[in-house]
């Protein structure tokens, strides 16, 4: 299986802050990655797909990046609603793995 | 509006078998690949299972393969996971999900499943 390690566990922010969040997988899955948001409670929601494609009605100020094995998310200008757990994913080959997530709070 | 409903959730002793369902509205059911998605406890998300759009192919993850079994009624626009030989470690949110793809791009709210003697 395709392991995915994300980093960092947890976050915290600013309000208007630049973040990052990266994923690294364990071989090349050729752009093959999204990116989630779950709020507490809450279903993940689509933010990013094929590394740098945003989905419909997602806000600009979120941005995917990377190829090969290297891949992150930013938010540029942390909002208060963007508080919640992000996961990435690979879809390159069977079984779909997901990263172990990322908590992101303000400060 | 596309929703997806799961139902069908609760308490199981180990060695039993449960049926989720997911009810989808709002969009052509039988256009899109479809996929259960679970988060034990506190945990981060494992997919378990995908079916293709027609019901002709399926996919699982290695713990589940054997045990589980996803399948379809495009007639009534509803998936379903039968589970049987259920174990402790299997206890989690199961969500339906529509592929995008080979993403995930609308997720149901989720049905707990809790494996227990």
């Amino acid at each position: 299986d395709i392991q995915m390690t994300q980093s960092p566990a947890s976050l915290s922010a600013s309000l208007g802050e630049t973040i990052s969040i990266e994923c690294l997988a364990s071989e090349g899955i050729s752009s093959y990655l999204a990116w989630y948001q779950q709020k507490p409670g809450k279903s993940p929601q689509l933010l990013i797909y094929g590394a740098n494609s945003l989905q419909a009605g997602v806000p600009s100020r979120f941005s995917g990046s990377g190829s090969g094995t290297q891949y992150s998310l930013k938010i540029s200008s942390m909002q208060p609603e963007d508080e919640g757990d992000y996961f990435c994913q690979q879809s390159y080959k069977f079984p779909f793995t997901f990263g172990s997530g990322t908590k992101l709070e303000i400060k | 509006e596309v929703q997806l409903v799961e139902s069908g959730g609760g308490l199981v002793q180990p060695g039993r078998s449960l049926k989720l369902s997911c009810a989808a509205s709002g969009f052509t059911f039988s256009d899109y690949n479809m996929a259960w998605v679970r988060q034990a406890p506190k945990k981060g998300l494992e997919w378990v299972a995908t079916i293709s759009y027609d019901g002709s192919s399926t996919y699982y993850r290695d713990s589940v393969k054997g045990r589980f079994t996803i399948s379809r009624d495009n007639a009534k626009s509803t998936l379903y996971l039968q589970m049987d030989s259920l174990r402790s470690e299997d206890t989690a949110t199961y969500y339906c999900a529509r592929h995008l793809t080979v993403y995930f791009d609308y997720w149901g709210q989720g049905v707990m499943v809790t494996v227990s003697s």
